[in-house]
């Protein structure tokens, strides 16, 4: 059965200071998807990043850097010198790569909640 | 602008009454679904739909109902059969770049008070 669970449930830092979200998933399927989303206090998710299982290369976005390990099934995001606009809920998602007709389930994790203070 | 919109923000609903809540795209996408999310939980898949005029079950589908009739449109009728409806609900839509690869797009979400 497809799972994702983010461990941490809520993560408070200083700003400036880098974090790390934690990500693990579980899946049978070979091919599959990955992804970020961000929640700021006015609830729409804001997507980050999509990366599928045949590309384990680390991607960085400005300050924002994933680092997918598929020997540990974990895909994990860290902010470096986060600012206070960071603050917000992150989800780690994943979906089967099956072809569907456009239809992919996303199974979400239960979220991170991040603040970081002044 | 091309996007989803979802409307009301906030609804209250007296225990006992339907209620609907509105989705709409622009975005031209062919999947649509309605997320539930409850406090310090992910998001749970409720309806999706492919197609119009065709409709899915998601993992907790009792209680609510859904229509799609116009591709743009996707509403949601949370039924007094809804035992526990007080929550955030996100509307989506999605685009398949092929064998697999998506992208899902959310709108802003409508969060349901039952008084």
């Amino acid at each position: 059965a497809q799972k994702v669970t983010q461990a941490q449930t809520e993560i408070s830092v200083v700003e400036k200071e880098d974090v790390t979200l934690d990500c693990v998933y579980e899946t049978r399927d070979t091919t599959y998807y990955l992804f970020w989303y961000k929640q700021p206090p006015s609830g729409e998710l804001v997507f980050l990043i999509r990366r599928n299982s045949f590309d384990e290369q680390n991607e960085i976005s400005g300050r924002y850097s994933w680092n997918f390990q598929k020997s540990t099934s974990s895909f994990n995001f860290t902010i470096t010198a986060s600012q206070v606009v960071d603050s917000a809920v992150y989800f780690c998602a994943l979906s089967e790569g099956e072809f569907s007709g456009g239809y992919n389930k996303l199974i979400f994790g239960a979220g991170t909640r991040l603040a970081v203070h002044p | 602008d091309g996007g989803i919109t979802q409307s009301p923000k906030y609804l209250f609903r007296k225990e006992g009454q339907n209620v609907t809540l509105s989705c709409e795209q622009n975005l031209n996408h062919d999947a649509m679904y309605w997320y539930r999310q409850d406090p310090g939980q992910g998001l749970r898949l409720i309806y999706y739909s492919q197609i119009v005029n065709d409709f899915q079950k998601g993992d907790i589908a009792e209680g609510y109902s859904v229509s799609r009739e116009k591709k743009e449109s996707f509403p949601l009728t949370v039924t007094s059969a809804q035992k526990n409806p007080t929550a955030f609900y996100l509307c989506a839509s999605s685009i398949d770049y092929g064998t697999g690869d998506t992208e899902a797009f959310f709108g802003q979400g409508t969060r349901l008070t039952v008084v």
